[in-house]
């Protein structure tokens, strides 16, 4: 069973502070890695992906993506309340795609 | 001009109906798919069609059939309606293969069944 696993939170930070995010995955084969934010009672909507080992950066957005420790995380800087939100992260290979449960983030003024 | 559309947007009905969800996109993506979300937020996948051949199935109750008229289409058909089925349910698509491109989420069906 491939699986994707977050930590539900929910993940409390201050307006202005960094919010960071993790997912790991148990697919060692899994190539591609995705972000998405779903807002209370909206649809989810991608806010990045990354294929490779490393960073990559998006305004107030990173991803790191780790494959040897299987592990892909998202960081945002500068949180604003609006970042309050739930964060999925869906990890892919072989004609599949699985989500994980989605870490909650509340960003408070 | 909406990229993922579904209707109808709110389901209300009775056990042991039959009821059906439509999903159009106007991305020219050749994947579309079907999501449950319960009450618990967990996104499920439960069907996947590349150029309108099932590729996704995943271990759903027969009383749920897919059905792509064309690529631009994938519709859901529920039998025998539970109370278990309720739930928000999300099509989506993807330019290509499952697994290697993003998807883009339509609005949502939120299904209760009473």
């Amino acid at each position: 069973q491939k699986e994707v696993e977050q930590n539900s939170g929910p993940l409390s930070v201050p307006e202005g502070a960094i919010a960071s995010l993790n997912c790991t995955y148990s697919d060692r084969g899994s190539q591609s890695f995705f972000w998405y934010r779903q807002y209370s009672g909206k649809s989810p909507e991608l806010i990045m992906f990354i294929y490779s080992n490393g960073d990559k950066e998006d305004g107030r957005f990173t991803a790191q993506l780790n494959k040897a420790s299987q592990y892909v995380s998202l960081l945002i800087r500068d949180s604003q309340p609006s970042d309050s939100a739930t964060y999925l992260c869906a990890v892919g290979n072989n004609n599949d795609m699985r989500f994980g449960a989605g870490t909650r983030l509340t960003v408070k003024p | 001009d909406t990229a993922v559309s579904q209707t109808p947007k709110y389901l209300v009905t009775q056990m042991g109906n039959d009821k059906s969800i439509k999903c159009e996109q106007n991305l020219g993506h050749d994947t579309m798919y079907w999501y449950k979300q319960d009450s618990k937020k967990f996104l499920k996948i439960m069907f996947s069609y590349n150029n309108k051949e099932l590729i996704i199935n995943e271990t759903v109750p027969n009383r749920f059939s897919p059905k792509s008229p064309d690529k631009a289409h994938l519709n859901l058909h529920i039998n025998s309606l539970e109370l278990g089925d309720s739930a928000v349910y999300f099509c989506a698509s993807s330019q290509g293969l499952p697994g290697s491109y993003e998807q883009y989420f339509g609005p949502g069906t939120r299904l209760t069944v009473t």
